[in-house]
């Protein structure tokens, strides 16, 4: 069945460093994929998403390229703030049965 | 504002005494659906709801009960709580069906404990 590997974390990094939070995935057909990010004490949000192959997603300078070849959605960020802390969530679209399937996220911690 | 609600925010219970989790979204979304948060496991989808009067199981339907009988609201009962169910549980809501396209927009979560 379909399913998203996430990295394990937490992922710990200085302010203004370069991230990469790694996402494969396994699936059937053409999903469509996601990122959403949990901050401290919310619900999810949506952060960007990619619906075909070679789609790359883009917002708040996170980014993430839809890559068949190597089944990865890996979301990376150019210079992290401390406001960047939260879990992070990939997560890919079932549409056979309306789900969405997730990774286990990935919780960021952005040290000053 | 566009908003997903949930309440109560944060519950404490005791095993077999029936609870119910509300959740209402103002969007006039179609799709609406449950989702506990446990450690590692990411979000294991509950159960969902396409429209008024059609509910369906997710992954982990057992020991919860939901009904959709009004577009806007969509509870989760749980009719004899265990500790298992301890978690934090949350309801997002879509547009329509298209899990590929729409966004789901989530409520702020209810933190279940049950002893």
């Amino acid at each position: 069945g379909n399913s998203v590997t996430q990295m394990e974390g937490p992922v710990t990094l200085s302010e203004e460093a370069f991230l990469t939070i790694n996402c494969t995935y396994t699936a059937t057909g053409y999903p469509s994929l996601f990122w959403y990010v949990q901050y401290p004490g919310e619900g999810l949000q949506l952060l960007l998403k990619a619906t075909k192959a070679d789609d790359k997603g883009s917002n708040k300078g996170f980014e993430a390229t839809y890559r068949k070849e190597t089944t990865s959605f890996h979301l990376e960020k150019g210079s992290v703030q401390v406001s960047d802390s939260a879990v992070y969530f990939c997560a890919l679209s079932d549409d056979s049965n309306y789900q969405l399937i997730w990774g286990a996220g990935t919780k960021l911690i952005i040290k000053p | 504002e566009a908003q997903v609600t949930q309440n109560p925010r944060y519950l404490i219970t005791v095993t077999g005494k029936k609870l119910t989790v509300t959740c209402s979204q103002n969007m006039n979304h179609e799709y609406m659906s449950w989702y506990r948060q446990d450690p590692g496991l990411g979000l294991r989808q509950i159960y969902y709801s396409m429209n008024v009067e059609v509910t369906d199981k997710g992954d982990v339907p057992e020991g919860y009960k939901v009904s959709r009988k009004e577009k806007r609201n969509f509870p989760l009962i749980l009719e004899s709580p265990s500790p298992n169910q301890t978690s934090l549980y949350f309801c997002a809501s879509s547009l329509s069906l298209g899990t590929s396209t729409d966004t789901q927009y989530f409520g702020p979560g209810t933190r279940l404990t049950v002893l």
